[in-house]
């Protein structure tokens, strides 16, 4: 069965400091692969996706990247952190090449910036 | 693009009444509605999800309708149990994009619901 795989679970980082948060997944190949934000608990915005290695499409301007160095882990990446940063990440995939596949989500990383 | 409109944003059962969560979509080209439940501190899960060409899907307790025609669609969950009490999602996806296999998906803002034993 696929599983999907986010951390750390939380994470406490100042403003200005770097941010990466990892994403895995097993059991499936050539997923496409999405980072999500949720805000206060509510409304899940999309970030980013990425239909294959190295291919990645972004949503919305913003203090963040993602990158995809391998076909089954996703990272989101910021340089300098903002306070708007803070919020609950979450990671997902769906199968590539499927009409209307289900997005199937991580249990998310809660990060906070002080 | 597509919006989602989702209501209400909070809803609260006596256990073993009945919960309807509505939501309508702007972009009639949209094909795909899941339904996601989000406990808390975790990922949001699919519970149900619709295809444009059926109309009613149900599963045990829970069912979910879709109007074409009018764009919108509703999650139904009878004899609700307080295990039920979540924040629940709607959200509506569009063709894929490109020869991708990519289509967007749009989610509602969301509605806590709390059953109360």
């Amino acid at each position: 069965s696929q599983t999907i795989h986010q951390w750390p679970a939380t994470l406490v980082q100042p403003v200005g400091s770097p941010l990466s948060l990892e994403c895995t997944v097993e059991g499936t190949s050539n997923p496409n692969l999405y980072w999500y934000r949720q805000a206060a608990g509510r409304g899940l915005q999309l970030l980013f996706y990425s239909v294959g290695i190295g291919q990645i499409s972004s949503e919305v301007p913003q203090n963040l990247s993602a990158s995809r160095p391998q076909d089954r882990q996703f990272i989101l990446s910021s340089k300098k952190l903002l306070l708007s940063d803070s919020g609950f990440y979450l990671c997902a995939w769906s199968v590539l090449g499927a009409l209307n596949s289900p997005l199937h989500f991580g249990n998310g990383t809660r990060l906070t910036v002080t | 693009g597509e919006n989602v409109e989702q209501h209400p944003s909070t809803l609260s059962v006596q256990e073993g009444d009945s919960a309807v969560i509505k939501c309508t979509y702007s972009d009639s080209a949209s094909n795909y509605f899941p339904w996601y439940k989000q406990e808390l501190g975790k990922g949001p899960q699919l519970i149900i999800d619709i295809r444009s060409n059926v109309g009613e899907k149900k599963d045990q307790r829970i069912a979910v309708t879709l109007n074409k025609t009018a764009k919108h669609f509703s999650l139904h969950i009878t004899e609700t149990q307080p295990e039920d009490s979540a924040v629940y999602f709607c959200a509506a996806k569009g063709e894929d994009a490109g020869g991708t296999s990519y289509g967007k998906l749009t989610f509602g803002q969301g509605t806590i619901l709390t059953v109360h034993p």
